[in-house]
Formats: structure tokens, sequence, C-alpha cells
């Protein structure tokens, strides 16, 4: 079956920095992935997606690679601002089965 | 209101008692989903509903887990017989198509039980 996993469990970074989150899959027939963020007290929020036929999507301050041959997405925020501390998820979906497998997350914590 | 809603946010239940968790999507979405999440981990996919087609329930742990989509829209999520391993907060995430999409999450119930 699918499982994803994301590489650390936590990432604690400086404010202004940039951020790099990643992720890996196992089920190569995956074809569309998706981040998500979740705050606290609340449910996952759409972040930016991208389809297996891309390799590179760039969003506002944040950008979406996908590296098929390793099964290996990243999520990367630029210039990290204390509104992006927040648990951070990555989803795989083989769109011929209907539902995503979620990784366990990633807990991003800004320092002002 | 625009997104998805679910009800109650909270639900403190004895162990043993039977709840129902009620999700309200986003109008015109028809693909419903139920996951789960324990303390600090991902979430756990329960079940998902495409339009009128049979529901994948292949995520249900137990017998003591249902749920059913009326008419299309709103839906809820049964458990019977709570046990203490049951509490986590429940998601509902719903989207405009079943395949393809992103998702879109209610705030979920947190459910305890004691």
């Amino acid at each position: 079956g699918e499982s994803v996993g994301l590489h650390l469990p936590t990432l604690s970074v400086q404010e202004g920095d940039n951020s790099i989150i990643n992720c890996a899959y196992s089920n190569s027939a995956s074809d569309y992935f998706i981040w998500y963020k979740q705050e606290s007290g609340k449910g996952p929020q759409f972040i930016i997606d991208i389809r297996s036929n891309m390799d590179k999507r760039q969003g506002q301050r944040v950008t979406v690679l996908l590296n098929k041959t390793v099964k290996h997405l990243s999520l990367q925020i630029a210039a990290t601002q204390p509104g992006d501390s927040a648990v951070y998820f990555c989803a795989a979906l083989n769109t011929n089965a209907g539902k995503s497998t979620f990784g366990d997350g990633t807990t991003l914590t800004v320092k002002p | 209101g625009a997104g998805v809603s679910q009800s109650p946010s909270n639900k403190v239940t004895e162990k043993g008692k039977d709840v129902e968790l009620r999700c309200d999507p986003i109008s015109g979405h028809t693909a419903l989903y139920w996951y789960r999440q324990s303390l600090g981990q991902g979430l756990e996919f329960l079940i998902y509903f495409q339009g009128n087609s049979a529901p994948d329930k292949s995520g249900l742990p137990s017998d003591r887990f249902s749920a059913e989509r009326t008419g299309g829209s709103v839906s809820t999520l049964t458990i019977q017989r709570t046990q203490q391993e049951d509490s986590a907060v429940y998601l509902c995430a719903s989207s405009l198509v079943g395949k393809g999409a992103p998702l879109h999450f209610g705030n979920g119930t947190r459910l305890t039980v004691t």
C-alpha cells in the first residue's frame, strides 16, 4: 500500500530564513501531490499542489519540487515568517484510486 | 457558510456510549472524506464517498465505525460502544471532484472518551 513519510518531524528556523520540508512517498502510481498547513485547533489547509507531469511549481513564497525518480517532494518557504509556524503535511494521491495518503507531518517553528 | 462545517467541535462521552459526528461539506462538492487524527499524529483515512458510488470503507478500524451520506450532502460518522482508543480529532473534508483535487477540511470534532 501507499505510505508517505516526512524526513524530519520538527524543523526550527529563524525568521526571514528559507525553510525546506521534505517528503518521500512509496507508490510510483501516485500522480498528484499536495502540501497542507495545519494550525493548532484547525483542519489542514491547502497550500500548493503539483501533478506528476511537472517537477516544479511556484506559489506566493512557496515552491514545491517533485522528483519522481526517487519519489521525493519538497516544500520550500521563502523568507519564513512567524505566521508560517504550523504542522505541514504532504499528501500523495493516485487519481485512479481517489483517496489521499498523508504523511505524519513536520512541525515548523519560526523563531523571531 | 463557505467552508466545511463539523459539529460538535468537542464531544466528551463515557466509554461504551454511541456518538454521532456531523459534517456539512461545501455545497456542490461531490466527494467527502473522513479522517482521524490522534494527538501529534498524521491523518488516518477512514471512509470516502464519491457521488452515488458505493463508499470506500477500507479505512474504518472496526465494525463499531460506520458512516452515511444523505442526499449526497451531509454526512454522519457513528461510533458505537466507544472505547478510550477512539479518542482523537475526527476531520471531514470535501472536494469538488473525487480525484485529483485538493481537499477542503473542516476544523474537526475532538472526541474524548472517558
